[in-house]
């Protein structure tokens, strides 16, 4: 099983409506990161969240809000979508306590947004 | 100027040639330093990182880094049609948890 998943894949909705990304990972990290990656833009940071009790905005979080379930989840909202946020959605992990690349990100498989 | 500059390629390399991608950066306070692959509509993946200033090499990957002049690089050694892909260079400041993305290169590699 993958370590990080999003769900869902792909997702086509309309201007105005409400909709929930979710992402959900194994790797026991306790850090989860919301990207968004446009054509020409290259990856962008949305939300970050540390634990459970620490949310952080990123460089692009206006339109967007999120909630980290738990420790292993972490979700993705697009309270009334508008078309310029279609885009591919990455979620991310890293471990605080890793020794390894220095708390490296490790991506979930993206999901497909179309906002009509 | 951009924080993360990479040229968007595309860079064409012959099979069996070293590929050499660059990266800048303008953070002086930046202390890690990523290369991730992408496949087209896939997830990018870590290849490799660098903290300190001169080559590390795994496989046929080479990451160099010189901190004086904000530049790091990766060089892919004996090139295969199977590296075809956008590389991404990240940049971590030290004490910050975000990762800063360039663009990314496009590689093709022709067989």
């Amino acid at each position: 099983d993958a370590d990080v998943t999003q769900t869902p894949r792909n997702r086509i909705t309309k201007t105005g409506k409400r909709i929930m990304l979710e992402c959900s990972q194994t790797k026991g990290h306790d850090r989860m990161y919301w990207y968004r990656q446009d054509p020409g833009l290259g990856l962008r940071l949305i939300y970050y969240s540390f634990d459970v009790k620490d949310i952080n905005k990123g460089e692009i979080s206006d339109g967007y809000s999120v909630s980290r379930q738990a420790q292993a989840k972490f979700s993705l909202s697009l309270e009334s979508a508008i078309p310029n946020q279609t885009a591919l959605y990455f979620c991310a992990t890293s471990d605080l306590q890793g020794t390894s690349g220095g708390k490296t990100q490790y991506f979930g498989p993206g999901t497909r947004l179309l906002v009509l | 100027q951009k924080e993360v500059e990479q040229n968007s390629g595309p860079l064409s390399v012959p099979e069996g040639a070293i590929a050499s991608l660059n990266c800048t950066y303008s953070d002086r306070g930046s202390q890690s330093f990523f290369w991730y692959r992408q496949y087209s509509g896939k997830s990018p993946e870590l290849i490799m990182f660098i903290y300190s200033n001169g080559d590390k090499e795994d496989g046929r990957f080479t990451a160099q880094l010189n901190k004086a002049s904000q530049y790091v690089s990766l060089l892919i050694r004996d090139s295969q049609p199977s590296d075809s892909a956008t590389y991404l260079c990240a940049v971590k400041r030290g004490g910050s948890e975000k990762l800063v993305f360039g663009k990314g290169t496009k590689l093709t590699v022709n067989p």
